[in-house]
């Protein structure tokens, strides 16, 4: 049983243009959570997903970013328009159940932008 | 609003020493409180899952413990070894949609 896949693990872009991550959770799993790491700073929460849902967004930035979860396929989180303060490293997560089990975290993908 | 402290930041300790990771969070009605291990560079593995009705859980050396009431929980590691040298991070799930809130971790090094 294969753990969370992301890719890539190291997305290079240059200010203004487009970076998609990609993750795959846990086989069975429905519940998707997307968190960023800044240099230095704790695990930040973005964006909590079910597929073809969108549950809850309240840490996603208002522009530039969105996210979704297609019924085929894996989760994509897109960030548009990419600027230098969007460099760290992305993490997806996933459970079976949204509220009270253990998330499985993937090893995460490193955007740096130049 | 949900913070959660930890506490110390970094922690340098010989081999073999026991030792306690402190996180502390502010708004005791959770659901859940989860203790990671993050690598450099590395993603984040699950150590121990504690219930908000559970007091305390164990693996291996790690035991982890929690008082909702005080908003602390501690991870306790027994005869530490240079292998668990990484940042330990606790995490809360404070709510129904299940997103966790992280401390900013502690960075461990256990010295041969």
């Amino acid at each position: 049983n294969a753990g969370v896949m992301q890719n890539p693990r190291h997305l290079v872009r240059r200010r203004g243009q487009e970076a998609r991550l990609r993750c795959s959770p846990m086989k069975g799993h429905s519940h998707v959570y997307w968190y960023r790491q800044l240099p230095e700073e704790g695990l930040k929460f973005m964006v909590y997903l079910q597929k073809e849902n969108i549950i809850d967004e309240s840490g996603m930035p208002k522009e530039r970013f969105s996210a979704e979860f297609p019924k085929e396929g894996p989760s994509i989180l897109r960030i548009q328009q990419v600027v230098r303060g969007d460099s760290a490293a992305y993490f997806c997560a996933s459970s079976t159940d949204g509220s009270k089990n253990i998330q499985y975290f993937g090893a995460g993908t490193r955007l740096s932008v130049l | 609003k949900q913070e959660v402290t930890q506490i110390p930041a970094a922690l340098s300790v010989p081999e073999g020493e026991n030792l306690v990771l402190n996180c502390s969070f502010t708004d005791s009605a959770i659901y859940n409180l989860q203790w990671f291990r993050q690598d450099p560079g590395k993603g984040l593995t699950s150590l121990l899952l504690i219930q908000s009705s559970q007091r305390e859980q164990t693996s291996g050396r790690l035991n982890a413990s929690l008082d909702k009431s005080s908003g602390r929980s501690t991870l306790y590691i027994a005869a530490s070894q240079p292998g668990d040298s990484a940042t330990y991070l606790c995490a809360v799930n404070g709510g129904s949609q299940g997103n966790l809130i992280f401390g900013k971790g502690t960075k461990l090094s256990v010295k041969p």
